[in-house]
């Protein structure tokens, strides 16, 4: 069965500073997506990105970037120089192609809240 | 492009009652899921729907049912309310079932069961 897991329950921070959330999961499908959210307090999961198991390329994106490592099994989120605007909740998830790619499995999320 | 609907946005319910939420998903798109999100137990998959058929369902008692209408809209129905039910209740849309790799979220519907 799929597994998320984000240990960091809380993050907190001072603006301008670099924060990376850890996510691991637990897959028997060789082929999968991974995801990274941001919940705001309005409830609305807004998409951050998505990663296939076939692309370990890292991304940056912005002030944003992602690490895929198949061989640890960790998709981990950096924000370089944080803002106030980014204190969310922020949740990893996985969907497999064997199951359905409409069914997301979430980690637990991590609260992050960067001070100004 | 309009996003995915949710209605009611809040709602509040006694226990033993029933109730029916709501979810217009993005023009075009064949594919929603439901999840609840409560404190203790995170963001959980409740089912999924794609033309008008159940694809997955996850672990909750059949108290919780769906259905997805020929435009795509979805409904979840709770019977027999009870205060554990209490959540917010998100919904998501795909491009398609079986390739979907990006899920859009509604606001959600918070339900409170007193």
């Amino acid at each position: 069965a799929q597994k998320v897991t984000q240990a960091q329950t809380e993050i907190s921070v001072v603006e301008k500073e670099d924060v990376t959330l850890d996510c691991v999961y637990e897959t028997r499908d060789t082929t999968y997506y991974l995801f990274w959210y941001k919940q705001p307090p309005s409830g609305e999961l807004v998409f951050l990105i998505r990663r296939n198991s076939f692309d370990e390329q890292n991304e940056i994106s912005g002030r944003y970037s992602w690490n895929f490592q198949k061989s640890t099994s960790s998709f981990n989120f950096t924000i370089t120089a944080s803002q106030v605007v980014d204190s969310a909740v922020y949740f990893c998830a996985l969907s497999e192609a064997q199951t359905s790619y409409g069914k997301l499995t979430f980690g637990q999320g991590t609260i992050l809240t960067v001070h100004p | 492009k309009a996003g995915v609907t949710q209605t009611p946005r809040y709602l509040i319910k006694t226990r033993g009652q029933q109730v029916t939420l709501s979810c217009s998903p993005i023009s075009g798109h064949r594919s929603v899921s439901w999840y609840q999100q409560t404190p203790g137990q995170g963001l959980q998959f409740l089912f999924e729907y794609f033309s008008e058929t159940q694809r997955n369902k996850g672990n909750f008692p059949g108290r919780f049912s769906g259905r997805q209408f020929s435009n795509s809209r979805s409904e979840m129905n709770v019977s027999t309310l009870e205060l554990g039910d209490s959540a917010l209740y998100l919904c998501a849309s795909g491009t398609e079932g079986s390739r979907s790799t990006e899920a859009f979220f509604g606001q959600g519907t918070r339900l409170t069961v007193v």
